[in-house]
């Protein structure tokens, strides 16, 4: 366990409001990330953090923004929400450890629904 | 960059079966493999990866894969399907220097009594 969660659990939300999700974790490992999982798409990366104030895009990051202030906090924002943007969203973190070779732990996953 | 390919989005196997799940990659250089399944409802959980030295790896749940360079390959075999494999499994890759993964688009398993 590598004490990632995730808030919120569940959202509705409607288009063209704005939408932060949050990833914790309790063991202040430099790497974190955000996914989105969509059918047919398995696991695509939206951002991805190296450290506080250390972020950068993956794959899939128009209308996403993300911010990391404190180590264990990754944040991710929809700026206005789209239906689009409907999808399970994962986050994630490589352990700091000798030979951890990228292996990545997930969190538990925020289902967001855009109306 | 790396892309990943599953052959197969969905695999439906008998219980005792053999479970044959196929993944090819791109990559330049050889990479690192993983196999992760995810239960419905629930996050990602790392089956088994491939780093360096042995090609044939062992991972949770009596799952096994193995690395074939020469065909850009990481199929995850089970000789014996249970009832609790039913999920779906992604194949990832990320290459040596480079903190990030790329998924397959998964497969999902169904195993019938």
């Amino acid at each position: 366990d590598a004490g990632i969660t995730q808030s919120p659990r569940h959202k509705v939300t409607e288009t063209g409001t704005p939408v932060t999700l949050r990833c914790h974790q309790t063991e202040n490992h430099r790497y974190m990330y955000w996914y989105r999982q969509d059918p047919g798409h398995g696991l695509r990366l939206i951002h991805y953090s190296y450290g506080v104030k250390d972020t950068d895009k993956g794959e899939v990051s128009d209308g996403y923004s993300v911010s990391r202030s404190k180590t264990e906090d990754f944040l991710l924002t929809l700026e206005s929400a789209t239906s689009s943007q409907t999808s399970v969203y994962f986050c994630a973190i490589t352990p700091d450890r000798p030979l951890s070779y990228n292996e990545q732990f997930f969190g538990p996953g925020t289902r967001l629904t855009v109306l | 960059a790396q892309s990943v390919t599953q052959l197969g989005s969905h695999v439906s196997v008998s219980e005792g079966a053999l479970v044959l799940l196929r993944c090819n990659y791109s990559s330049s250089v050889p990479p690192y493999l993983f196999w992760y399944v995810q239960y419905p409802n629930q996050g990602l959980q790392l089956l088994l990866k491939y780093t360096t030295g042995a090609t044939l790896v062992k991972g949770i749940n009596g799952f096994e894969a193995e690395f074939k360079k020469s065909e850009t390959s990481f199929h995850l075999t089970k000789p014996s399907a249970h009832m609790s494999d039913a999920a779906d499994d992604f194949c990832a890759v990320s290459e040596v220097g480079d903190y990030k993964l790329s998924f397959g688009a998964g497969t999902t398993v169904t195993v019938r009594a």
